[in-house]
Parts: structure tokens; C-alpha cells; sequence
């Protein structure tokens, strides 16, 4: 496609259940990051794919976040046993390999869980 | 630990005015910083970088960016702005110590430019 497609677009989940957050990345990009952002913040940094590998998911707040891209496309993040403070936009980025490429963000899928 | 400060989360300014939008980090050692930009319904996009070299970058749409290393700053700059320029602004850092595309966002600055 001509850029990053996230689905869905909103997503509302009661307190206590699993939600799933597709990411679909630029053809052809290695590199896949996912972004949390909360209601007037900046994005906060989540995880990082290359190709299939996950590189560093330093930023995963617990475990009841997952996130995987198995072959090395397509990522889904997964949140168990949503909370209300999971509440917020999930964005994915991506990007070819390089560290003087630019990041191509998505529109991102807003997440309430009431 | 490592932080971005950015000074205003509104600003209110009128066509043709100058936009100046601070943004300050933590010491940590070599980083590489960026002004993203978000217009209203619209995802996050690049306006402009700094690796290394020239301190003052120019990104698109007339923006510039100075690196002050003594000041751990990297403001925002655009000498005449225009109605399309309302939007968010996000300053964010790449610390060398972390994976490249890990970046650190502050909490972003609201512009509104009336006619």
C-alpha cells in the first residue's frame, strides 16, 4: 500500500478483555516499531521488529502486552486483560533498514477501555 | 533519567508572525534529534533532522532547527508562518545507547496560526 494501514481505527474493549492491533507496514520495510500514546503526550516507545526478530521490547509496560511479526510483514500487538490505563493511540511505524531512514507512522488504532 | 522538554503546549500566533517552539533534553551523550509534525486527521510525518554535521538543518516547508550542544536544545524555527501550519509539533530524541528507531517524544506543542 501507499503507506502504514493500522486496524482498526478505534477499538473500545471492556476492562478485562483481550484486544488484538493489526500494523500493516510499507512493503519492503524491515524495520517495525509500536508507539503508545496517551491522551496529551507524546508517543512513548513500545517495541522493534527487524524483519521477524524482535529486537528490543524494552518499552512493553507489562506483560500483558505482546507483540509479534512472524514473518516479517505484518505485526500484531496484542493487550491481555486490558486495564483502563491501556487506554490510548497505538501507533506502528516503519521504516527500511538504515539508521538514516525516517519513520513512516500510521494513523494509528485509538484503544478505550472503559 | 533521559527526558525531552518541550516549553509551550499551546501557542496562539497569527499568519505572517514567527514561530520559535523550544525543545530541551537530558544529558546522555551523542543523540540524534527530530521535529515531527502532525497536521489535524493526519499521522505523524518528519519535518526535519539532525545527525551530525551543520547544527542548523532545514526540513520542509520552510522549517528550520538549530542544535545548541552547550544548551542540550534543538528549537523550532520558522521566520513567517501560514494558516497550514496549525498543528501538533513533536520534538523527539534517538539516544546513540539505544536501537536507532527508538525514539524519545516529548509531549508535543500545539500550534493554532488564525488568518
Amino acid at each position: 500500500g501507499a503507506g502504514v494501514s493500522q486496524s482498526p481505527r478505534y477499538k473500545v474493549a471492556k476492562r478485562g478483555q483481550d484486544v488484538a492491533l493489526r500494523c500493516d507496514p510499507i512493503s519492503g520495510h524491515v524495520s517495525l516499531f509500536w508507539y503508545q500514546q496517551a491522551l496529551g503526550q507524546g508517543p512513548e516507545f513500545l517495541t522493534y521488529f527487524q524483519n521477524e526478530a524482535q529486537l528490543d521490547k524494552s518499552g512493553l509496560p507489562s506483560d500483558r502486552f505482546f507483540a509479534e511479526r512472524p514473518e516479517g510483514s505484518v505485526s500484531t500487538l496484542k493487550i491481555q486483560r486490558t486495564q483502563q490505563e491501556d487506554s490510548a493511540v497505538y501507533l506502528c511505524a516503519s521504516s527500511t533498514q538504515g539508521e538514516d531512514e525516517k519513520l513512516f507512522f500510521g494513523s494509528g488504532t485509538q484503544l478505550s477501555v472503559l | 533519567a533521559q527526558s525531552v522538554s518541550q516549553h509551550n503546549h499551546h501557542v496562539i500566533l497569527s499568519e505572517a508572525a514567527s514561530l520559535e517552539l523550544g525543545c530541551n533534553y537530558s544529558y546522555g551523550g551523542t543523540v540524534n534529534l527530530f521535529w515531527y509534525v502532525q497536521y489535524p486527521g493526519q499521522h505523524l510525518q518528519l519535518l526535519l533532522k539532525y545527525f551530525s554535521g551543520d547544527p542548523l538543518v532545514k526540513g520542509i516547508k520552510g522549517f528550520e532547527a538549530e542544535f545548541i550542544k552547550s544548551k542540550f536544545s534543538f528549537n523550532l524555527r520558522k521566520p513567517s508562518v501560514q494558516w497550514s501550519d496549525t498543528a501538533e509539533y513533536f520534538c523527539a530524541v534517538n539516544w546513540a545507547t539505544d536501537s536507532w528507531g527508538k525514539l524519545q517524544f516529548g509531549a508535543g506543542t500545539q500550534v493554532v496560526v488564525t488568518p
